[in-house]
Order: structure tokens, then sequence, then C-alpha cells
């Protein structure tokens, strides 16, 4: 069974740091791009950042470009999202997704910026 | 980046009567290895995004064939036939031919 587990999420304030985690198991992880999708409260989905099965090419949405790093362990079966220089507008549910079609989400992991 | 555009934005349906949600694209969807990623996505109140049509039209493991894709190049569109009170909740189109993927506003499907 397929599964994907997100992790990592909490209160920070405004400029600080956290780090997103993606636990993956029941596939092959190293065959599939991975991706963080966010929702802002009550908000709809924005795509934030992609990376390729080996971890080569990575995409970012220009909102989050030279703030967050999208990276991989494919040894780990693992996804993750470094946060930086966190902004109130960063405030929002971060799923992980599985391949280009995103056929398996994670249950997400809320992260609010606030002070 | 690609915007992507749905209408409507709420779409209240009697039950059992059918519904039709629209999506555009900006640009064409036709990735440079000839598939059109356009995929349709349903949420249901607290809970991640479940995937139902991917490439336009392929319905993905488990969803009910109620529900239908079509369409080609940067026009498309997700038909259920006949709404069932489980159907209830936020549909988004989605491309993911440019990374970072682009979504749809979402329309919310109720129940009259």
């Amino acid at each position: 069974e397929v599964q994907l587990v997100d992790s990592g999420g909490g209160l920070v304030q405004p400029g600080g740091s956290l780090r997103l985690s993606c636990a993956a198991s029941g596939f092959t992880f190293s065959d599939y791009s991975m991706h963080w999708v966010r929702q802002a409260p009550g908000r709809g989905l924005e795509g934030v950042a992609n990376i390729e099965p080996d971890g080569n090419e990575k995409f970012y949405v220009d909102s989050v470009k030279g703030r967050f790093t999208i990276s991989r362990d494919n040894a780990k079966n693992s996804l993750y999202l470094q946060m930086n220089s966190l902004r109130a507008e960063d405030t929002a549910v971060y799923y992980c997704a599985r391949g280009r079609i995103t056929d398996y989400w994670g249950q997400g992991t809320l992260v609010t910026v606030s002070s | 980046d690609i915007v992507m555009t749905q209408t409507p934005l709420s779409s209240p349906v009697t039950l059992g009567q059918p519904a039709s949600i629209s999506c555009r694209s900006s640009q064409s969807l036709v990735h440079s290895n000839g598939n059109t990623y356009l995929s349709w996505l349903q949420q249901r109140p607290g809970q991640p995004p479940r995937l139902l049509i991917h490439k336009i039209s392929n319905r993905f493991s488990g969803v009910p064939d109620r529900f239908s894709g079509s369409g080609a190049g940067t026009d498309f569109t997700l038909k259920i036939s006949r709404v069932e009170a489980e159907d209830v909740g936020v549909y988004y189109c989605m491309q993911a031919t440019q990374f970072p993927q682009t979504f749809g506003q979402g329309t919310k499907v109720e129940i009259k």
C-alpha cells in the first residue's frame, strides 16, 4: 500500500526556519518525481517545489525561490523541504505528493508563521 | 507560469443530476513527450486532495465511472453524470506539463 506521511510542521516566528519531511513506503521511491503542494487556510492549492527521481532537477514557485530547498534521500525513502526566512504568507498546510500526476498525497502538516 | 481558470466557482446540484466543471489553461498543456498533463482532483472537507482523473480522461484506480474528463489543448471539462452525496467538496484542475504544477481556483460542489 502506498503511504506518504508528512511531518515537521509547527509554529515558527517570521524569519525563522523549519524542515518538513515526507516518509514514503509501499513503492519504489527512486522511480518517482516528488512534490510539495501547500494550501493556505481557506484557500486553494499551490505547487511549491518539485524534484526529479534522481534529485538532479528541482523547480520552485517564484514566491519561495532562494528561501526554500527541496531535497530527497532515496536510500531513506524520504522527501524534505527546508524552509528559511519564513513569512506570514507561508502559513499553510503542506502536502507531499507522488509523481507528475500526484496520484498519492500525504495527510499534510500545518506550518504557522506568526509572532 | 501557466494560469488555470475554472468555471463555475460554485455549483449547487440536485442529487442524481449531472454536474460539469470547465477549466481553461493560459497555454497549451501538450508536453514535448506528447502527453497532456491535465488532472482533476477532489478535496472533501478536512481531507487531502484525491486524484480523480489524469491526462485529461484517465480515471484513477477506484474512482467511480460517473466521473469523466474530456478536452484538448487548453480547454478541459470534468463531468459527474449523477451527483451523489459523497461528491460534495471542492474540485481542482491541475496542470503538470510545466513545473511547478499550477491549479485552478477550485469549484465548490454542494447539494441544493
